[in-house]
């Protein structure tokens, strides 16, 4: 019954390769996210949608791209990984993007170490 | 943009001693701020979440308070115990994080 689930928990690749983290969430919640936690643990929010819909694309190179095939779901790939890009991953869900709702608890995914050779 | 701040970065204290960690931001224009927990490998975990209506929130040990005018925001852990050792962050409206205070707390 995990709320947020991420998966691989652990994926270990070469430069250039291509690679997918799966998310899927079973809140109800209509909105998702996609964080990385750098070496020096600071959290960074990438995107954010809502509604299947990108809402917010922060400063991330193109080569990073979400997909949200329903609600429950917000996939990442990332094409052409970097060492820059190894980090952790982590997807997080709330009802809404923008407090509009009173109840906005955010909830965690358990996070995705990438680690790129 | 909120800019947020956590200080100290790292904190140690005594088992049984109360505590405040600090959460400053930019913008008062804000709409919530939740505190999460973070152990170490692990994901994060919702501790409370403050409204801009609200002033406070408690749960058990914990009470977190709001203040929009200062852009100040404290979570205050009563009588600590060594499993409240971890990294504690907070978020201003939903995804701007702190870079986070680690806590000890010796046995």
């Amino acid at each position: 019954d995990t709320a947020v689930s991420q998966t691989p928990k652990y994926l270990v690749t070469q430069m250039g390769n291509d690679k997918s983290i799966k998310c899927e969430q079973n809140l109800g919640h209509d909105t998702m996210y996609w964080y990385k936690q750098d070496s020096k643990k600071f959290l960074k929010i990438m995107f954010s949608y809502n509604n299947k819909e990108l809402i917010i694309n922060e400063t991330v190179p193109n080569r990073f791209s979400p997909k949200s095939p329903d609600k429950a779901h917000l996939n990442l790939h990332i094409n052409s990984l970097e060492l820059g890009d190894s980090a952790v991953y982590f997807c997080a869900s709330s009802q809404d993007p923008q407090g509009l709702v009173s109840d906005n608890e955010q909830f965690f995914g358990p996070g995705t170490r990438l680690t790129v050779l | 943009k909120q800019e947020v701040t956590q200080i100290p970065a790292a904190l140690s204290v005594p088992e049984g001693e109360n505590l405040v960690l600090n959460c400053s931001f930019t913008d008062s224009a804000i709409y919530n701020l939740q505190w999460f927990r973070q152990d170490p490998g692990k994901g994060l975990t919702s501790l409370l979440l403050i409204q801009s209506s609200q002033r406070e929130q408690t749960s058990g040990r914990l009470n977190a308070s709001l203040d929009k005018s200062s852009g100040r925001s404290t979570l205050y852990i009563a009588a600590s115990q060594p499993g409240d050792s971890a990294t504690y962050l907070c978020a201003a409206n939903q995804f701007y994080f702190g870079t986070g205070t680690s806590l000890t707390v010796i046995p």
